[in-house]
């Protein structure tokens, strides 16, 4: 297996919903993350996993929160968002978050989230 | 100035053209060096991955990078339509682990 799943495919949701983003791997891969990418931009990082310990947060605002459960799956859980969060929202994967030991990363299909 | 520079074109070829994509970049700190492909609502797809200076080549794919210039390519050769999509070239500081995309070029094959 190597890809990296992410669920649901689309996602739309009000303001005031409580929903999850959902990541899993079978690649054996230490490293996992997420990012947000809005259209015609390049990803930007959010939040970095490496063994299952959060490593890097880019100061992500706090109505986004991730947990790492076991080393194959990742979650987003969302809360509160705005509209302007509404975005492409990828989870990726990489045998070590060490660049001499990642050679890159795999990507998921990601989750395109809309706010209303 | 941006860390990584990338002309996010649009670039329009015909098919069987040799595309040439480059990035440049001012951290000397970048060591590794790498191409994703990006088909429209899809994740980024790894296509190349390189540390040293010099060419490595997969397929129709040549990637090619010079330190001393910072500055980096991706040639493809005999273009496809099923070329036609955006590429982001990254690279990676192993001193703070920093991975950095460009902005991302978009580029369509014609038939």
């Amino acid at each position: 297996d190597t890809e990296v799943t992410q669920t649901p495919k689309h996602l739309v949701m009000g303001m005031t919903n409580k929903k999850s983003l959902k990541c899993e791997q079978h690649m054996g891969h230490r490293a996992m993350y997420w990012y947000k990418q809005k259209a015609k931009k390049p990803p930007e990082l959010m939040f970095v996993y490496s063994y299952e310990k959060l490593s890097i947060n880019e100061s992500v605002p706090s109505r986004f929160s991730p947990e790492c459960p076991n080393s194959s799956l990742l979650n987003l859980h969302l809360h509160a968002l705005q509209p302007e969060d509404s975005a492409l929202y990828l989870c990726a994967s990489s045998q070590d978050f060490r660049p001499e030991l990642n050679y890159g990363y795999t990507f998921g299909s990601g989750t395109r989230l809309t706010v209303v | 100035q941006k860390e990584v520079e990338q002309d996010p074109g649009p670039l329009s070829v015909p098919e069987g053209a040799i595309v040439s994509l480059n990035c440049t970049y001012s951290n000397s700190a970048f060591q590794y060096f790498m191409w994703y492909r990006q088909y429209s609502r899809k994740g980024p797809e790894l296509l190349m991955y390189t540390y040293s200076s010099g060419n490595k080549e997969d397929g129709r794919f040549t990637a090619q990078v010079d330190k001393s210039s910072k500055y980096i390519s991706l040639f493809i050769r005999d273009s496809q339509p099923s070329d036609s999509a955006t590429y982001l070239c990254a690279m990676t500081n192993p001193l703070n682990n920093d991975m950095r995309f460009g902005a991302g070029t978009r580029l369509t094959v014609k038939p």
